[in-house]
């Protein structure tokens, strides 16, 4: 059964300091992996897309590793602005029709000043 | 505003009744995707549509609901017999077919509250 785990469930950062945000997976066959930033009552917005070959990948202040060979990913956010309080929620692609995904159950990240 | 667009926004529905929710797609995505989502969750898949077909369907999709997407631009989704389960966020989502890292546009969701 594909699954997509994430860790931790929610997290507390100060204003201006870094996090990381892990992500498991078992699903097969990979295709890819995408991280995506949801504000509280708004639709998840795409950060990240990343394929087998990609072992990061950057947008802004929101770096993104992938590896795929312990079927792990992570998702770092450099000096947090209180912008960044959001849900996190990383998202598995499997090679299937219809661009079949598994969706994670998100870590909720709120930065205080 | 080119994104994907839902209506409405929010709605409060008695048990028992039927609701219907629309999603307008970014126009050249021949994709659709239904996802419903609970709170602290993330989202669920419930269908999909390539242009007007529907090709494939979740079990979490019970026979109260239906989708449709009739000239392959907008969709609905209907809900009969509503129970107090069905209270959730209902997310529309589309994208272009035959790129696999085409990433998926969501919109802000319709968020339904059966009392």
């Amino acid at each position: 059964k594909n699954q997509v785990e994430q860790s931790p469930q929610s997290l507390i950062i100060l204003e201006g300091k870094n996090c990381t945000l892990q992500c498991n997976y078992t699903v097969s066959p990979f295709s890819n992996l995408r991280w995506y930033k949801q504000d509280t009552g708004r639709g998840p917005v795409s950060l990240t897309i990343m394929t087998f070959s990609e072992n990061t990948k950057s947008n802004g202040r929101y770096t993104a590793t992938l590896d795929a060979d312990t079927k792990q990913s992570s998702l770092h956010i450099t000096a947090s602005q209180l912008s960044d309080s959001a849900s996190y929620i990383c998202v598995v692609s499997a090679q299937a029709a219809g661009n079949k995904l598994t969706f994670g159950g998100g870590t909720r990240v709120l930065v205080k000043p | 505003d080119t994104g994907v667009s839902q209506n409405p926004r929010h709605k409060i529905t008695k048990r028992g009744q039927n609701v219907t929710f629309r999603c307008d797609p970014i126009s050249e995505h021949n994709r659709l995707y239904w996802y419903r989502q609970t709170l602290g969750q993330g989202p669920e898949f419930l269908t999909y549509f390539q242009n007007e077909a529907q090709l494939e369907k979740s079990r979490l999709l019970s026979d109260r609901f239906s989708a449709e997407r009739p000239k392959g631009s907008f969709s609905t989704l209907e809900i009969q017999r509503t129970e107090q389960g069905d209270s959730a966020m209902y997310l529309c989502a589309s994208s272009l077919s035959g790129v696999p890292t085409s990433p998926l546009h969501f919109g802000n969701g319709t968020r339904l509250t059966v009392t």
